[in-house]
């Protein structure tokens, strides 16, 4: 069975520091890899998205990703945090034939330091 | 666009009630899924549907089910809940190809007392 482990449950950074998250999954196939942001009281926010095209991903709000098949991994980074990007990160996975199905790992909460 | 609508943001059941959430997925998206969010499971899958029909199930008990209408609209029904059934219920669509994503609503916050 797929599963998603995010390394770390809270993660702190000064405003201006590189921001690193950490994922890695477990697929015996290439899978489809999502990162989401959750700010409070609101649901998830996709960031961006690895679906086997370029394994270096741009998403939304200067966040970036790259697939490493070797290390099935899917690390989220940003070169500098802003206040405004403090919120929980979520990595999942998806299934190539299984639809609609995401597996979420455990979230990084992410607190970014003035 | 309009996004993913989640109704009621909030909803305070008793113990041994039924509830039902419903949610209305991006035009033209076909699939919608369900999601449990607590803070000690984390977001769980619940179901699936496209169509009108559920396509994949999570591991949930029988209380939880759910259905969609023609226009993909989206309901799940929790019947007899209990006090763990308290979270965050999340709803996302999709057209129906996986690597397009998922679009989420903002979610109902359901407290069982």
């Amino acid at each position: 069975a797929q599963s998603v482990t995010q390394l770390g449950s809270h993660v702190s950074v000064s405003e201006g520091a590189l921001v690193l998250l950490r994922c890695n999954y477990s697929s015996s196939v290439p899978p489809y890899l999502f990162w989401y942001v959750q700010y409070p009281n609101q649901g998830l926010q996709l960031l961006l998205k690895y679906t086997s095209a370029a394994t270096l991903v741009k998403g939304i709000n200067g966040f970036e990703a790259e697939f490493k098949k070797s290390e099935t991994s899917f690390h989220l980074t940003k070169p500098s945090a802003h206040m405004s990007d403090a919120a929980e990160y979520f990595c999942a996975v998806s299934d190539q034939g299984n639809t609609g199905k995401l597996i979420f790992g455990q979230g990084t909460t992410l607190q970014v330091k003035p | 666009k309009a996004g993913v609508t989640q109704t009621p943001r909030y909803l305070i059941k008793t113990r041994g009630q039924q509830v039902t959430l419903s949610c209305s997925p991006i035009s033209g998206h076909r699939s919608v899924s369900w999601y449990q969010q607590t803070p000690g499971q984390g977001l769980q899958f619940l179901f699936e549907y496209f169509s009108e029909t559920q396509r994949n199930k999570g591991n949930f008990p029988g209380r939880f089910s759910g259905r969609q209408f023609s226009n993909s609209r989206s309901e799940m029904n929790v019947s007899t809940l209990e006090l763990g059934d308290s979270a965050l219920y999340l709803c996302a669509s999709s057209r129906d190809n996986p690597g397009d994503g998922y679009t989420f609503g903002s979610g109902t916050r359901l407290t069982v007392v």
